[in-house]
């Protein structure tokens, strides 16, 4: 089946700095990749819908630039949290679009890369 | 390896009763998530179950055997707004989630 990973699965940082997150369909091309956060046993929250080759689309509320969203490639997504605080610490998660399946609905999730900011 | 198996789709009637089976092989486990997904929206939370048994919540309700690495969603009264695909995902030792590739379930009037 289609496989999405992410990388890191965790990091800490410090306050201030910026964290590069990565998601990658690995067999399979997604045009759309998205992004989302995990609050502790509540519903995942959009943040934003990424599309290859052009700019990314934030869900109200969502600050451009804070949170860096790159689609360079077919196949990875990038989501930069920059000078991050401890309020950005979540879980963040992407999934893909099969853009190649007859599935166009069906999202693949990728395992989710814990942040913690000190 | 991970592995989460859920039925591909089904079909139920409206007002009748379905149960969505998912079962796991993961290394270590730290509870397991079933989420809603309408088409082109976010998925919805719908239950966390961490301890074998079943927990009710309103029409939905989920069950754990983590002996044998199964857990099912049963949804009573079925409405056509439940029609959606729905997700489990398992949380391995690593705290890492690992999905199954979904539900898709059409409720038919």
């Amino acid at each position: 089946g289609a496989v999405v990973s992410q990388h890191p699965s965790w990091v800490i940082c410090k306050s201030g700095t910026s964290v590069k997150i990565e998601c990658r369909s690995l067999d399979f091309q997604a045009t759309t990749m998205f992004w989302y956060r995990q609050f502790p046993k509540q519903s995942l929250m959009l943040m934003a819908t990424s599309n290859e080759g052009s700019k990314a689309t934030y869900e109200q509320g969502v600050e451009k630039d804070k949170f860096l969203i790159n689609h360079a490639s077919l196949t990875l997504s990038t989501l930069t949290v920059t000078s991050a605080h401890p309020e950005d610490s979540s879980f963040y998660i992407c999934s893909a679009r099969d853009t190649t399946s007859g599935e166009s609905d069906t999202q693949y999730f990728g395992p989710g890369t814990r942040l913690t900011v000190l | 390896g991970q592995n989460i198996d859920q039925p591909t789709e089904m079909t139920a009637t409206e007002g009748a009763i379905v149960q969505i089976n998912c079962t796991y092989q993961t290394s270590g486990f730290n509870g397991l998530f079933w989420y809603q997904q309408h088409a082109g929206e976010a998925p919805t939370f719908l239950s966390y179950n961490v301890l074998d048994g079943l927990e009710e919540k309103g029409r939905f309700s989920s069950f754990l055997s983590r002996s044998k690495g199964y857990s099912y969603l049963l949804l009573k009264e079925l409405q056509m707004k439940d029609s959606a695909s729905y997700l489990c995902a398992v949380v391995d030792s690593n705290y890492q989630l690992i999905w199954g590739a979904g539900t898709k379930l059409i409720i038919k009037p």
